[in-house]
């Protein structure tokens, strides 16, 4: 089956530096894939739709020069978080919907749990 | 604006217990309704429902959803302690892959 992969899976800063996160796709190509994050007991937000060679999509109340998102790559989008906050720390998901697909099926990765001190 | 809602929040039952998880939802040009089990870490897919009235059905898991009530069930008969987890529905719109998450519901089985 398709699978997604997330560097690093635990990450602690401290507040004021940046950290990048990595989504793979390992077996697939994606064209799109989503960011996530996840509050402690709440479901998933979306973040921000990420389309290969062209700029993300933010949701609403998102800021876009805070979540830097990158889709170099058919295989590869990176989510940089900008001085980082500890408000900032949550659980960061991706998820890649592979190339060609019509319909539904997301796979998504691991997460990273993010931890801004 | 789009919106998917879960019933119950949380449910705590007993190993053996039968449950039922609700989602309902009002969204702009339906495409399609998921659902997902999470535990520790990501979601993992369950279900995509696109057609009303035909019963999905893995194992002790099976869901349905009814197109014209906006609603979908997931059932779990014989539930293990495995079962444990948060059970997330989501719905994708027409002209969109994305994903809009309901509240989730945090199931618990105790021995």
């Amino acid at each position: 089956g398709a699978v997604v992969s997330q560097h690093p899976s635990r990450v602690i800063c401290k507040s004021g530096t940046s950290v990048k996160i990595e989504c793979r796709s390992l077996d697939f190509q994606a064209t799109t894939m989503f960011w996530y994050r996840q509050f402690p007991k709440q479901s998933l937000m979306l973040m921000a739709t990420s389309n290969e060679g062209s700029k993300a999509t933010y949701e609403q109340g998102v800021e876009k020069d805070k979540f830097l998102i990158n889709h170099a790559s058919l295989t590869l989008s990176t989510l940089t978080v900008t001085s980082a906050h500890p408000e900032d720390s949550s659980f960061y998901i991706c998820s890649a919907l592979p190339k060609g697909t019509g319909q539904g099926e997301q796979y998504f990765g691991p997460g990273t749990r993010l931890t801004v001190t | 604006e789009d919106k998917v809602v879960q019933s119950p929040l949380s449910l705590v039952v007993h190993e053996g217990d039968t449950v039922t998880l609700n989602c309902s939802y009002e969204v702009t040009n339906f495409r399609s309704l998921l659902w997902y089990k999470q535990e520790k870490k990501a979601p993992t897919f369950l279900f995509m429902l696109t057609s009303s009235g035909i019963e999905k059905k893995s194992g002790r898991l099976s869901s349905i959803l009814d197109k014209k009530e906006l609603f979908s069930i997931l059932n779990i008969t014989a539930t293990q302690t495995g079962d444990s987890a948060i059970y997330l529905c989501a719905v994708e719109p027409y002209n969109t892959d994305k994903l809009i998450f309901g509240t989730g519901t945090r199931l618990q089985v105790f021995p």
